[in-house]
């Protein structure tokens, strides 16, 4: 059984369109994240959310929401897309009090041209 | 801007030999350390994590830390080529969220 799945795995897109990427976790976590990884690997935190608040790294542009619809899923949604949002996209979970133990997705390669 | 430093690489180690990766850290305040590995295409997974000034050992790996040095380090004894992948240090910050280095590449050759 995957524990954390996100979809699509590729998304392939045009500049200025808006799309979401997909995420479930089935290990029980309270505690949801998206990160993205840059061309130089770079993996730097977006969101981190549980069901009291959301905490948002403030570098990254309102463009970018996360929706989370119960526990078990974070989906994150990009508006306007730009060449500078090609990366690859991780989501996380884990339990709010093992914050360090995260779990990733296997990730999604967001391509925008 | 909390930052956590790592040498990119690639460190090249032939199989045996032990690999040593390091990490600095600039928020003097931090009090929890972790150790990723990432395998090409793959997401990272936790291997290692470490809270006091000394070493812990989980079979192969040992990490070290300094915290008057703010410095963090994985030993990897009796390297295999199975343990080429990117090693990704982080630091617990505020809100609990993870801050990532971005990674040394450790290339393993039989």
């Amino acid at each position: 059984d995957t524990a954390v799945s996100q979809t699509p795995k590729y998304l392939v897109t045009q500049m200025g369109n808006d799309k979401s990427i997909k995420c479930e976790q089935n290990l029980g976590h309270d505690t949801m994240y998206w990160y993205k990884q840059d061309s130089k690997k770079f993996l730097k935190i977006m969101f981190s959310y549980n069901n009291k608040e959301l905490i948002i790294n403030e570098t990254v542009p309102n463009r970018f929401s996360p929706k989370s619809p119960d526990k078990a899923h974070l989906n994150l949604h990009i508006n306007s897309l730009e060449l500078g949002d090609s990366a690859v996209y991780f989501c996380a979970s884990s339990q709010t009090d093992r914050a360090y133990e995260q779990y990733f997705g296997p990730g999604t390669r967001l391509t925008v041209t | 801007q909390k930052e956590v430093e790592q040498n990119s690489g690639p460190l090249s180690v032939p199989e045996g030999a032990i690999a040593s990766l390091n990490c600095t850290y600039s928020d003097r305040g931090s009090q929890s350390f972790f150790w990723y590995r990432q395998y090409s295409g793959k997401s990272p997974e936790l291997i290692m994590s470490i809270y006091s000034n000394g070493d812990k050992e989980d079979g192969r790996f040992t990490a070290q830390l300094n915290k008057a040095s703010q410095y963090v380090s994985l030993l990897i004894r009796d390297s295999q080529p199975s343990d080429s992948a990117t090693y990704l240090c982080a630091v617990m910050g505020r809100y609990s969220t993870l801050t990532f280095g971005k990674g040394t590449m450790l290339l393993v050759s039989p």
